[in-house]
Formats: C-alpha cells, structure tokens, sequence
C-alpha cells in the first residue's frame, strides 16, 4: 500500500485567490495524478505529474489554471488559480503502486475546496 | 467514448442484508475495472481490482464480477454493517490506456443498525 498525506483537507477561498494543495507520498513513483471531484460529477482526471518534466494534462484543463509542480518523486502540488465559484470541488492526488501481478490506485484524503 | 453508469444512486438497508451494487460500462475493450470506497474526509479506497480477463475477485465480504462482453460488472455485499456506509465507486481502465480511469457517479450506500 501507500500512504498519502494531503493538505490542507479544506479551505475556504475568495474569489480570484489561489491555492496551493500539497499531496506527499511514503515512497517514491514515477507518476502522481491529480483529480477533481465536482458536486454530483464523477471523478475527472486533471493532469499527470512526471518528476522531472511537465505535467500532462488532460482535455479542458490547461497549465495556467492549474499549475503543478513536481519537485522530487515524493512530493507534488496542484495551484487552483484565479478561482471562481465553479472551482468549488475535492481534488485528490492518487499514485499507483504494482501489487502482485498489477497497479492500484491509491487515494490521498481529497482537499474539499469552497470559493466564494 | 467510454461511459460508466452506476445503479442505484442511493441505497438504503438494514443492518445485516446482502446487497448488490451495479456498474455498466458501454465500452467491452477494457484492461480492468476497479471498485473503490470514498467515505467523506478520507479520499478513496481501493477494494477490488479485475482484470479483464478475469470473472470475479473476493475480499472478505466482498465479491466483485465482471461479465466483460455484456459491460457489467456487480458488488456484492454480504451481511452489511453500518460500516460499509459509504459511497462506492466503479472505474474501468480502457485496453491501451493503462493510466486514465473513466469513473462512474457511485452508489451512496447507507447501511441502518
């Protein structure tokens, strides 16, 4: 398994601040992922972070709104940028780790973010 | 486009009841299907994992299927708890793709002592 502590597990923001959602993991992996959960929306894949490279990120998401840092193989941040009230959502990091023959996930504890 | 439906959205039973949590995916060419846990405030939990070239896997009271040519796949809970009280996510993981996972909106299950 792996341990993930993310932070902060919640905050509370104003419109057109940022924040800064730090997720660290036990042991070091190639690749870590970042989520975002919306109100009544199913789980939708922001961007893969590579240590050592850009972030790859996924359709409708673009690196000047989320911008992410990948520093070491332990250790990543998502920025939420120039927030909005559509930005209210839980975002996740998640890692992958081989177990046996194949991958799992495994999930930080989410960071559940308000804009007002 | 591969799409994850979950029935039912919500679930309530009694303490004690075996259930069954549905997932439908409209794409059969998938590398595996996974179904999580999320509680609030604590992020997700994997609880089993199929690769689709298998038909089911089991841990505990947990029994998970895959019918991978009809897309489904069930959750089976037997003798609930209020523990088990949870939201229950299906994802599958298309065949070529290793990495992206299309989620399905989950089942709310609420299990009453």
């Amino acid at each position: 398994s792996a341990v993930i502590s993310q932070k902060p597990s919640r905050d509370i923001c104003q419109r057109g601040t940022s924040l800064t959602i730090q997720c660290q993991v036990d042991s070091q992996v190639t690749m870590m992922f970042w989520y975002r959960q919306q109100p009544g929306q199913s789980l939708t894949l922001i961007a893969t972070a590579n240590q050592g490279s850009e972030a790859t990120y996924e359709s409708g998401f673009v690196i000047d709104k989320f911008p992410i840092s990948r520093p070491n193989l332990t250790f990543s941040t998502l920025t939420v940028s120039n927030m909005s009230p559509e930005d209210s959502s839980i975002y996740l990091c998640s890692v992958a780790r081989e177990q046996g023959r194949y991958e799992k996930l495994f999930f930080g504890s989410g960071t559940q973010l308000s804009v007002l | 486009k591969q799409e994850v439906t979950q029935i039912p959205a919500a679930l309530s039973v009694p303490e004690g009841e075996n259930l069954v949590l549905n997932c439908s995916f409209t794409d059969s060419a998938i590398y595996n299907l996974q179904w999580f846990r999320q509680d609030p405030g604590k992020g997700l939990t994997s609880l089993l994992l199929i690769q689709s070239s298998q038909r089911e896997q089991t841990s505990g009271r947990l029994n998970a299927s895959l019918d991978k040519s009809s897309g489904r796949s069930t959750l089976y809970i037997a003798a609930s708890q209020p523990g088990d009280s949870a939201t229950y996510l299906c994802a599958v993981t298309n065949a070529g793709n290793n990495r992206k996972l299309i989620w399905g909106l989950g089942t709310s299950l609420a299990v009453n002592p």
